[in-house]
């Protein structure tokens, strides 16, 4: 079993939409969770780390469930510049989901 | 700071042939990783080390060797390269919460 899973999408949404990503990890010792977005042919960039308490950036907002083992991305008015597609990632070693790919339409 | 540097950006292998994949970080970065990205299987970590002289194996190692002989070069060795090693690799360098991920290196293995 992957150590991270989250669904692939693609998640097509209008401008303006608020839009939720998933990822389920399998490790309960887990203490390190985060979002990285990875623009086409380039490399995966720190998006944001994930907090117990949950955090928010601006228009996104993280959060993790324990009891569940998931985490979650909330991306609230969404922007042209939001597609990409975005990472999540758990552990001391750094594993990662497939990533799931968001386009923002006009 | 050049942040984490990769060479080369492009390389194309024959089957059977063994090369090098570079990796520098120059933010005196304890750790140190591989991965891997293809298409529908995302990142995938193949070595990692957490100090000079300390290397681990990931999630897909078989046909790769590491070594860390400083705290700034993490070099991947193909040892005899095949097809299915053609893919994207990146080499990141972090702390306990973040990695930096360096360009990345598209190998195409024929």
């Amino acid at each position: 079993r992957k150590e991270v899973e989250q669904d692939p999408g693609p998640f097509n949404v209008p401008e303006g939409a608020t839009v939720a990503f998933n990822c389920t990890y399998s490790n309960s010792a887990s203490q390190s969770f985060f979002w990285y977005r990875q623009d086409c042919r380039k490399e995966p960039k720190l998006l944001m780390s994930v907090y117990s308490s949950g955090n928010e950036d601006g228009r996104f907002t993280a959060q993790l469930n324990r009891a569940s083992q998931y985490i979650s991305l909330l991306i609230r008015d969404s922007k042209l510049s939001d597609s990409a597609t975005y990472l999540c990632g758990t552990g001391n070693q750094f594993y990662f989901g497939t990533g799931t790919s968001l386009t923002v339409i006009p | 700071n050049a942040g984490v540097t990769q060479t080369p950006k492009f390389q194309v292998l024959k089957t059977g042939q063994s090369m090098t994949l570079q990796c520098a970080q120059d933010m005196n970065h304890e750790y140190m990783s591989w991965y891997r990205q293809d298409p529908g299987m995302g990142l995938r970590l193949i070595h990692y080390s957490v100090g000079a002289g300390i290397t681990d194996q990931g999630e897909v190692p078989n046909g790769y060797n590491v070594s860390r002989s400083t705290t700034e070069d993490f070099p991947l060795r193909l040892l005899s390269a095949a097809p299915s090693q053609t893919s994207v690799y990146f080499c990141a360098s972090g702390e306990q919460e973040t990695q930096y991920f360096g360009p990345g290196t598209r190998l195409l293995v024929l």
